[in-house]
């Protein structure tokens, strides 16, 4: 069964840092390329990062390039997501998301932690 | 960057109606359009992926249609069951980019 475990969420002052961590099992996590994706509070859904299989290639949206960094560890099964500079208007719930393929959609979701940025 | 622009931003409908939503984009997309359902305190949940292409183990009643710039998913007789927020994702280009999301409740 594919597993998705984020973990690392929590309350942030605008300007800090944060890095996210998505644990998964259940598949050949070295084989998939992944993603993070936001909902906010007003239930909007956002694409964040993108990470190839093997990590040699990462993509975002303007919205957040230069402040998000996506990774991954293949060994340990684990994506990650650091966040710097953060904004009220990253406040969200974050998943991390496989994709079937290059420019396929999100086939299995986490179940997603939680970030607010608030002073 | 593609725009997706969703319609209704919100539906009633009563068991066994059939329920339509729609998704436009600001470029072809050719058949790159997908379509997800999520239900409260769970992740979207893919039914039906490019080339409107039903996803293994969802109901027949779920279908879509579309091609270019203008899609459309349907909900054949409505159950209970399918209240729930939908939303559809354009896997075309880079961006990806969400439409709105359509709230569907029982009327």
């Amino acid at each position: 069964e594919v597993q998705l475990v984020e973990s690392g969420g929590g309350l942030v002052k605008p300007g800090g840092s944060l890095k996210l961590s998505c644990a998964a099992s259940g598949f050949a996590f070295s084989s998939y390329d992944m993603s993070w994706v936001r909902q906010t509070p007003e239930k909007r859904l956002e694409w964040v990062a993108y990470i190839s299989s093997g990590g040699g290639s990462t993509y975002y949206p303007d919205t957040v390039k230069g402040r998000f960094t996506i990774s991954r560890d293949n060994a340990k099964n684990t994506l990650y997501l650091q966040m710097s500079s953060l904004k009220s208007e990253d406040t969200a719930m974050y998943y991390c998301a496989r994709h079937s393929g290059w420019l396929l959609p999100f086939d299995y979701w986490g179940q997603g932690t939680t970030l607010t940025v608030s002073s | 960057e593609t725009t997706v622009t969703q319609s209704p931003a919100s539906l009633s409908m009563a068991i066994g109606e059939k329920v339509t939503i729609r998704c436009i984009t600001s470029t072809d997309i050719d058949d790159d359009m997908n379509w997800y359902q999520q239900k409260p305190g769970e992740p979207p949940k893919l039914l039906i992926s490019e080339g409107n292409t039903l996803r293994p183990g969802v109901p027949s009643r779920f279908s879509s249609s579309g091609y270019g710039t203008d899609f459309v998913f349907t909900i054949e007789n409505m159950l209970s069951e399918d209240v729930a927020d939908y939303y559809c994702l354009q896997s075309d280009n880079l961006p990806l980019t969400f439409g709105g999301g359509t709230k569907l409740e029982i009327k």
